[in-house]
């Protein structure tokens, strides 16, 4: 399976500040997804990173909070704008397998706003 | 979207004992369903899969069963040992996109 690296792993961030996630992998793929998991919560859609152009968003997340972007096939990133304490969650960054259409995980960044 | 509910939240089985989760979705374009556990403070792994041609997939204590009808698919875990305990998590995919059940917490009981 693909290996998918995520930075931070973990950070404390002030109120009204941005931070931004980043998500490698170490082989290009077509579908790269960011969730969030907010404490003890399922898996919630936050966008599809779509390569060479703008990410979808799912209902609720809006591009200006959640800014994505998708240089590549290996690369992308998830901003946190104007975080507020009820942002602390573990934002996660997720590929699709290309041959299978399985999804896989990366190890999440775990934010608490403050 | 795809909306799937799950049930029962939490879940404590004695070890040796059979787990069943279930889960429903509303999106008949939905085909695949994948489960995935989560152990504390991990990422979820995926466990097993099913596709909409199928109706139902064992893999070793592990099974999953479809019935596209009715939409709803479950999980069986049978023989549970105390490492199965973790968060179970269904999923519906109607395209590309993943939508992930609300979750099960599984308490194995030695």
């Amino acid at each position: 399976s693909a290996v998918i690296s995520q930075k931070p792993s973990r950070d404390i961030c002030q109120r009204g500040t941005s931070l931004t996630i980043q998500c490698q992998v170490d082989s290009q793929v077509t579908m790269m997804f960011w969730y969030r998991q907010q404490p003890g919560q399922s898996l919630t859609l936050i966008a599809t990173a779509n390569q060479g152009s703008e990410a979808t968003y799912e209902s609720g997340f809006v591009i200006d909070k959640f800014p994505i972007s998708r240089p590549n096939l290996t690369f992308s990133t998830l901003t946190v704008s104007n975080m507020s304490p009820e942002d602390s969650s573990i934002y996660l960054c997720s590929i699709e397998r290309d041959l299978t259409g399985e999804l896989f995980f990366g190890e999440g960044s775990r934010l608490t706003v403050l | 979207g795809e909306n799937v509910e799950q049930h029962p939240s939490t879940l404590s089985v004695q070890e040796g004992d059979s787990a069943v989760i279930k889960c429903t979705y509303s999106d008949s374009a939905s085909n695949y369903f994948p489960w995935y556990k989560q152990e504390l403070g991990k990422r979820p792994q995926l466990i097993i899969d099913i596709r909409s041609n199928v109706g139902e997939k064992k893999d070793q204590r592990i099974a999953v069963t479809l019935n596209k009808t009715a939409k709803h698919f479950s999980l069986h875990i049978t023989e549970t040992q105390p490492e199965d305990s973790a968060v179970y998590f269904c999923a519906a995919a109607p395209g590309n996109q993943f939508y992930f059940g609300t979750g099960t917490s599984l308490t194995v009981i030695p």
